[in-house]
């Protein structure tokens, strides 16, 4: 799977966007792009994933790039509750490829 | 929705003994289990991927034989941390494959394991 690389930490307002950037310049054809988050002391919660166009539901959005060598997670309107530490995963879509390798991420601290 | 089950949430045991955790998936089968590591401040560690009804496959550096992974049924992988010392101290979590959910993984609440 290709390696990402993300910044180790950002601050945000609540109530303000927060955009978390992630670069997979290795990343194949075939392979998604996965965000999951990890509160603190619990697993991680599944966020969003895509291919190769922009995705949005109802917790985030994903923006990819055309080239796909880089994305964008976009929390609306962060709250408090959503500090915790996000993962930007590259993940093949099928044999070994459906392990997840989770990478160092990014910890969101969300600042009232 | 997909709930994985991890028991038990926490456990302190004596140097040498040995402890078994249990995930559960509690609505779906999942012939696929995965188990992480986990040391403060760093990030997940896959140690190993169980497949129900097989050996499991341990990645590069994890001793299988203080690790030992049972995947006896669809809705159970357990992982048991044989004569335990404190540098197996950590928080461990598994994962299970679910084919119906559109990301394929639902994850534990984990287990921390204290060995003292």
């Amino acid at each position: 799977d290709a390696k990402t690389t993300q910044p180790t930490s950002m601050d945000c307002a609540e109530g303000r966007a927060a955009n978390l950037p992630c670069n997979h310049s290795t990343i194949s054809g075939n392979e998604y792009v996965y965000w999951y988050r990890q509160i603190h002391s619990q697993g991680p919660q599944y966020i969003i994933h895509g291919l190769k166009n922009n995705e949005t539901n109802e917790m985030a959005s994903l923006i990819i790039t055309e080239d796909r060598k880089s994305s964008t997670l976009i929390l609306p309107h962060a709250t408090l509750r959503d500090t915790a530490v996000y993962y930007c995963i590259v993940r093949g879509s099928g044999g070994s490829n459906y392990k997840l390798t989770f990478g160092k991420g990014t910890l969101l601290t969300v600042n009232p | 929705g997909a709930v994985v089950s991890q028991h038990p949430s926490w456990v302190i045991c004596k140097s040498g003994t040995s402890v078994k955790i249990e995930c559960r998936s509690l609505d779906f089968q999942a012939t696929t289990m995965f188990w992480y590591r986990q040391f403060p401040k760093q990030s997940l560690m896959l140690m190993a991927t169980s497949n129900e009804g097989s050996k499991a496959t341990y990645e590069q550096g994890v001793e299988k034989d203080k690790f030992l992974i049972n995947h006896a049924s669809l809705t159970l992988s357990t992982l048991t941390v044989t004569s335990a010392h404190p540098e197996d101290s950590s928080f461990y979590i598994c994962s299970a494959r679910d084919p119906d959910r559109r990301d394929g993984y639902t994850f534990g609440s984990g287990t921390r394991l204290t060995v003292v």
